[in-house]
């Protein structure tokens, strides 16, 4: 199985920083990462797929970046609907999911 | 839209069985695969297993294998989870998910999940 690695866990941040989160791979999942968001008591939202796609309806803060076994999510201005936990996703094999981050308001 | 939609959660004692289902709409169903995703309380995402677009195939994720079986009704839109058993950590909220296509890719579109609680 591919063991996927976010870091940090927690993050804390205000309004209108810029923001990166880290995933990394046990082995290369060459660009098929996908990065999700999801608020308390919601399901996951897809953000972005094959490692830099937006899905349609994302706004452009979001982007996505990496290949092989290390990945990036950043929001480039965070907005208040922006906190909430975001996981990663590999789908070079079987689904494997990162254990999540967690952006809070600092 | 593309509509997912779970039940048949509940509280269940350890070792008896349960059986999610999941009724899609807004998309053809038989076209793509399915899965479905666990979230223990207060935990992360885990992917549970996936079922090809037409219920040939199936694959667990390796705690729940032998244990839980993945089916669908193509004529009636539906998934379905067959849980077998039950232990403590199989608490959680379940959710389908439908992929992006015939193959397993990610996850594009999420039901609101149900909960199963296993407890005596």
């Amino acid at each position: 199985d591919i063991q996927m690695t976010q870091s940090p866990s927690t993050l804390s941040a205000s309004v209108g920083d810029r923001v990166t989160i880290t995933c990394r791979a046990s082995q290369s999942t060459s660009s098929w990462l996908a990065w999700y968001q999801q608020k308390p008591g919601k399901a996951p939202k897809l953000l972005i797929y094959k490692a830099s796609t937006l899905e349609s309806g994302v706004p452009s803060r979001f982007s996505g970046s990496g290949s092989g076994t290390e990945f990036t999510l950043t929001i480039s201005s965070l907005q208040p609907d922006d906190f909430a936990t975001y996981y990663c996703q590999q789908y070079n094999s079987y689904p494997t999911f990162g254990q999540g981050t967690k952006v809070e308001i600092k | 839209q593309v509509q997912l939609v779970e039940s048949g959660g509940g509280v269940v004692q350890p070792g008896r069985s349960l059986r999610l289902s999941c009724v899609a709409s807004g998309f053809t169903f038989s076209s793509y695969g399915m899965h479905w995703v666990r979230q223990a309380p207060g935990k992360g995402l885990e992917w549970v297993g996936v079922i090809s677009h037409d219920g040939s195939e199936s694959y667990y994720e390796d705690s729940v294998k032998g244990r839980f079986s993945i089916s669908r009704d193509n004529s009636k839109n539906t998934l379905f989870l067959q849980m077998n058993s039950l232990r403590a950590e199989d608490t959680a909220v379940y959710y389908c998910a439908k992929d992006y296509s015939a193959q397993t890719e990610y996850l594009h579109h999420w039901g609101q999940g149900t909960l199963v609680t296993v407890s005596s």
